[in-house]
């Protein structure tokens, strides 16, 4: 299993520039979520998905869109990019059954650039 | 609303040492708690976990202890080594209205002195 994958890793956008980032796990877990991560500080949720075609908002979704079209994959789309969302960019995953959570998978991240 | 802070943002301690982290979490809903390990660079790795029923847990060279009385958690690291050098975050895992997230605090700076 590769677990969750990000691409890319690195990226420099222009201001009003969009991007999307990719995530990708093989684990068929059925959570996917989207975190941000600025300097010095913890990581925040953007989105999150609870199954293929179900998608939510975390606490920091203003300028953002996702989708879930399939289990494997859980695109972040940023339409008109700010420099405000310069920050490292987190995709976990995580299974969740009849006895609870089993567990969150991270992926490396995607440094994210708006200048 | 939903917070998980952490008493101490940075903490020193001598190689060979015990340290102490500790987390305060305010969401009665929370039924699992995880400890991630965070290097420069890097993204978060899986430390220790425990779910809500436990009041300790133990792992090599870590203890989590969870007090549910005052929501409060603790990662106790012991022997200490330079490797353990990092950024430390507690997260709970909360369920509301089917679904379920993990919300981060904003972490521990680790140092070790050698």
């Amino acid at each position: 299993n590769a677990g969750v994958t990000q691409t890319p890793k690195f990226r420099i956008l222009k201001i009003g520039q969009s991007m999307t980032l990719q995530c990708t796990q093989d684990m068929n877990h059925n959570y996917m979520y989207w975190y941000r991560q600025d300097p010095g500080m913890g990581l925040k949720l953007i989105y999150y998905s609870v199954g293929a075609g179900i998608t939510d908002k975390g606490e920091v979704p203003n300028g953002y869109n996702v989708s879930r079209s399939t289990t494997e994959d859980f695109p972040l789309r940023l339409e008109l990019a700010a420099p405000s969302q310069t920050s490292v960019y987190f995709c976990a995953s995580s299974l969740y059954g009849d006895r609870g959570n089993y567990g969150y998978t991270f992926g490396s991240g995607t440094r994210l650039t708006v200048v | 609303g939903e917070s998980v802070g952490l008493h101490l943002p940075t903490l020193s301690v001598q190689e060979g040492d015990n340290s102490i982290i500790n987390c305060a979490y305010s969401n009665s809903a929370s039924d699992y708690f995880i400890w991630y390990k965070q290097e420069s660079g890097k993204g978060p790795q899986f430390i220790i976990d425990i779910r809500s029923n436990m009041d300790k847990r133990q792992g090599q060279r870590v203890t989590v202890l969870l007090n549910k009385t005052v929501k409060h958690l603790s990662l106790q690291i012991a022997a200490t080594q330079p490797g353990d050098s990092a950024v430390y975050f507690c997260a709970e895992n909360i369920r509301q209205q089917g679904a379920q997230k993990l919300v981060f605090g904003q972490g521990t700076r680790l140092t070790i002195n050698p």
